[in-house]
């Protein structure tokens, strides 16, 4: 089955910062990977999502890469703010009839 | 659009009774529906994937006759967990797919389940 690894476990950053949470997946078959955001006590918000086909997607200050050949995707937060501290999650599934297979999840905390 | 709700967001009970938690997608139709589990600091694990009309898929270890999925309409699922005990005492997420073509799945906001 599929697996996915999320690097770093916590990211702690400057408001104004960029960052860059990184994951790999083992399937070659996949083919779909959304990112969540979960704040504490919620549920997760879907930020973002990349389907194989393209290698790049952006939406304002969030863009998401990926790289088939590699096996591994990333999520680019830019000019953070402390409304993005949260949790964030990626995932992947290999069909739309599929499940997702989260990583662990990483911990972005923004100060001040 | 894309809304899930679930009901209730946060429950206590007694050990050996069962609760009941309601999914519902709120603008769309959802063919599939699945439940997750989520510890204090963890990731997401996935109970099961329930279809409209179908017995549920369950994930290897989690026990059927205890944690029973209905997903009746396009627009409603249910989790009742059943004779609850304090190691069943989690925070359990609903998500939702609209059907054939998306993979998109969008999450309800969580219900914490207390057992006493």
């Amino acid at each position: 089955g599929e697996n996915v690894e999320q690097h770093p476990s916590t990211l702690s950053v400057q408001e104004g910062d960029s960052a860059v949470i990184k994951c790999t997946y083992s399937d070659s078959a996949s083919n779909y990977f959304p990112w969540y955001k979960q704040e504490l006590g919620k549920g997760p918000q879907l930020i973002i999502d990349i389907r194989s086909n393209v290698g790049e997607k952006k939406d304002q200050r969030i863009a998401v890469t990926l790289n088939k050949t590699a096996k591994h995707f990333s999520l680019h937060i830019t000019e953070t703010q402390p409304e993005d501290s949260a949790v964030y999650f990626c995932a992947a599934s290999d069909s739309g009839y599929s499940t997702l297979t989260f990583g662990k999840g990483t911990m972005l905390l923004v100060s001040p | 659009g894309a809304v899930v709700s679930q009901h209730p967001s946060r429950v206590i009970c007694k050990s050996g009774t069962s609760v009941k938690i309601e999914c519902r997608s709120l603008d769309f139709q959802a063919t599939t529906m699945f439940w997750y589990r989520q510890f204090p600091k963890q990731s997401l694990m996935l109970m099961a994937t329930s279809n409209e009309g179908s017995k549920a898929t369950y994930e290897q270890g989690v026990e059927k006759d205890k944690f029973l999925i209905n997903h009746a309409s396009l627009t409603l699922s249910t989790l009742t967990v059943t004779s609850a005990h304090p190691e069943d005492s989690s925070f359990y997420i609903c998500s939702a797919r609209s059907g054939k073509g998306t993979d998109t799945q969008y999450f309800g906001p969580g219900t914490r389940l207390t057992v006493l």
